[in-house]
Formats: C-alpha cells, sequence, structure tokens
C-alpha cells in the first residue's frame, strides 16, 4: 500500500464549476501537508501549506485537512480554464522528505 | 528575480556517459532536494541535502551521485550505472526541513 493515495483522474469539468480533490495517507506520523499545481513541461508550484487540522482558505482555493481520518482535499470555486494542470498532493513527516501523491489531472472546459 | 533555475532543459545522454544537472537557486534557502517525475508514479526523493558539504540518500538515489560546495549549488550526476534514467528531473529548496519546497522547471533527460 502507498503512504499516499491520490485519484489520477483524470477530472474534467465545465469552467465555473466547483472541484474537490483528495488525498488519503496512512502514515499518523505526517504533520505538514501541502497542494502544488503542476502545468505540462514546468515544475511544480505551490499552492497551499498546512499543518493542523482544519480549512485554510486563500482567494478560492481551501485546503481541508482531517488528520483523524488521515484525509486531505483541496476545493478550487469558480474553476477556470486556467486551472487545467495536474494537482499534487503532498506531505512531510520528518527531514523535510515530501512524499506525494502521484497527481490528479483536472481539465476545466470553457 | 528570486528562484530556482534548472538548465539545460532538455538533455540527451549516450549508452556509458555520465551526465550532470545543474541546479541554482537565489532564495538564500539552506536545504536542496532532487526529485525524479515519472509518467503516473508522481515524484521520487534522490538526493537531499540540509546544509553545505552534507548530502542524505533519498528513496532511489542508485546510479546518481550529487556534491553540494555551496549553498546556492547542488548538481546532479547521472551515471552509467542508471540504466533507466529517462524521465523528468525537478530540483527543490527549503528554507529548513519541514517547510514548503519550492520547485525549478525541471530537466527532461532522454537516452540517444
Amino acid at each position: 500500500q502507498k503512504e499516499v493515495e491520490q485519484d489520477p483522474g483524470p477530472l474534467s469539468v465545465p469552467e465555473g464549476a466547483i472541484v474537490s480533490l483528495n488525498c488519503t495517507y496512512s502514515n499518523s506520523a505526517f504533520q505538514y501537508f501541502m497542494w502544488y499545481r503542476q502545468y505540462s513541461r514546468k515544475g511544480p508550484e505551490l499552492l497551499m501549506y498546512t499543518y493542523s487540522s482544519g480549512n485554510k482558505e486563500d482567494g478560492r482555493f481551501t485546503a481541508q485537512v482531517d488528520k483523524s481520518s488521515k484525509y486531505i482535499s483541496l476545493f478550487i470555486r469558480d474553476s477556470q480554464p486556467s486551472d487545467s494542470a495536474t494537482y499534487l498532493c503532498a506531505m512531510i513527516y520528518s527531514y523535510g522528505k515530501l512524499t506525494f501523491g502521484q497527481g490528479t489531472i483536472l481539465t476545466v472546459h470553457p | 528575480d528570486g528562484g530556482i533555475t534548472q538548465s539545460p532543459k532538455y538533455l540527451f545522454r549516450k549508452e556509458g556517459q555520465n551526465v550532470t544537472l545543474s541546479c541554482e537557486q537565489n532564495l538564500n534557502h539552506d536545504a536542496m532536494y532532487w526529485y525524479r517525475q515519472d509518467p503516473g508514479q508522481g515524484l521520487r526523493l534522490i538526493y537531499y541535502s540540509q546544509i553545505v558539504n552534507d548530502f542524505q540518500k533519498g528513496d532511489i538515489a542508485e546510479g546518481y551521485s550529487v556534491s553540494r560546495e555551496k549553498k546556492e549549488s547542488f548538481p546532479l550526476t547521472v551515471t552509467s550505472a542508471q540504466k533507466n534514467p529517462t524521465a523528468f528531473y525537478l530540483c527543490a529548496s527549503s528554507i529548513s526541513e519541514n517547510q514548503p519546497q519550492h520547485f525549478g522547471d525541471g530537466t527532461r533527460l532522454s537516452i540517444l
């Protein structure tokens, strides 16, 4: 079993939809949680960083962490075609070693 | 602009050849990392360094080597011992461990 599981999709939604991206993890030692966005042929770009259970909001993006269920989510409101990318969840428990999900491919069509 | 610069963008390796990928950062970050990305597999850690002149193996270090002689530079050598080197290589840095990592735009390595 992988430490971090992420549905690879692909996910296709119409413009303006609310998008929900999810990851589950098995190691309760994970303390820090991140979401990255990666466009084709580019490096991942940090979207959200959180270390506690609950919600964190930044513009159209909301990150949700539920440590008791070992589950994290990223919600994108009013999705735009420019949001089309691969979204990666990532987690840290020691020495800065980031463990990634395999990524979800999202397409927002006009 | 502050950031992480990886070069070259594309690189081709012949059989039996070692190649070196460059990573430079001007963010004054202490920690630097190398990842390999293959389709459908996410990112896997090759090597990381928390401080100058020190580095540790990640999950898939075999066939790779690194050095950290300067704070801003962390080059990766893909040796001939790495039998499946074709991948997208990403360098990252962070202020310290457990802080978010910031990535360069990668080097795509292919075999001739």
